[in-house]
């Protein structure tokens, strides 16, 4: 897979409400996935992690739903706070050399 | 968690000239480390992977002699732009592999070098 240099698309909630954050990899082999935040001028921090012998995590207040089948991952994040608000990328390995390729990503904002 | 510094956090050079940046894993040893370049609202793109005594691993596309990598011990890589043009100008992100809480291998990044070339 290879990461998608395409423009952010992007996703407003309430705060309070729950956010979900949908993303779909590209490579069937792909079997460890991480979901990554990033903030205005700074470097992706690390939310949650999931491995493809599961379809679902949970970390507080997040959770990683994985569908193998269809090649898709989403992020929940529960009662969306003002710092929430990020982009947010999810990122596939291989097992091939601990390559990772990121999603387009998506830019959560949270209205207060 | 692991902590991965670059430095400088930004630079302005003019065209033309070279621009070293350092990725440094601050409490663990990375035989590998990789680099990705960002765009302003785009998605990071893997350039390529750092490969500790060893030569450096290039995504396609992705020109060698114009971004030079070497990774001289097991805490340090550098990325060297070569002749740099603004069309070079962006955000340039390292990360490193470390042992997770519960997962091996989890990547940890940098906090990013921009650079902007005049």
């Amino acid at each position: 897979g290879e990461s998608v240099g395409l423009h952010l698309p992007t996703l407003s909630v309430q705060e309070g409400d729950n956010s979900i954050i949908n993303c779909a990899y590209s490579n069937s082999a792909s079997d460890y996935f991480i979901w990554y935040k990033q903030e205005s001028g700074k470097g992706p921090q690390f939310i949650i992690d999931i491995r493809s012998n599961m379809d679902k995590r949970q970390g507080q207040r997040v959770t990683v739903l994985l569908n193998k089948t269809v090649k898709h991952l989403s992020l929940q994040i529960a009662a969306t706070q003002p710092g929430d608000s990020a982009v947010y990328f999810c990122a596939e390995n291989a097992n091939t050399g601990n390559q990772f390729y990121f999603g387009t990503g998506t830019s959560l904002t949270v209205i207060p | 968690g692991a902590v991965v510094s670059q430095h400088p956090s930004r630079v302005i050079c003019k065209s033309g000239t070279s621009v070293k940046i350092e990725c440094r894993s601050l409490d663990f040893q990375a035989t590998t480390m990789f680099w990705y370049r960002q765009f302003p609202k785009q998605s990071l793109m893997l350039m390529a992977t750092s490969n500790e005594g060893s030569k450096a691993t290039y995504e396609q596309g992705v020109e060698k002699d114009k971004f030079l990598i070497n990774h001289a011990s097991l805490t340090l890589s550098t990325l060297t732009v070569t002749s740099a043009h603004p069309e070079d100008s962006s955000f340039y992100i390292c990360s490193a592999p470390a042992r997770g809480r519960q997962y091996t291998d989890t990547q940890y990044f940098g906090p990013g070098t921009r650079l902007t070339v005049l």
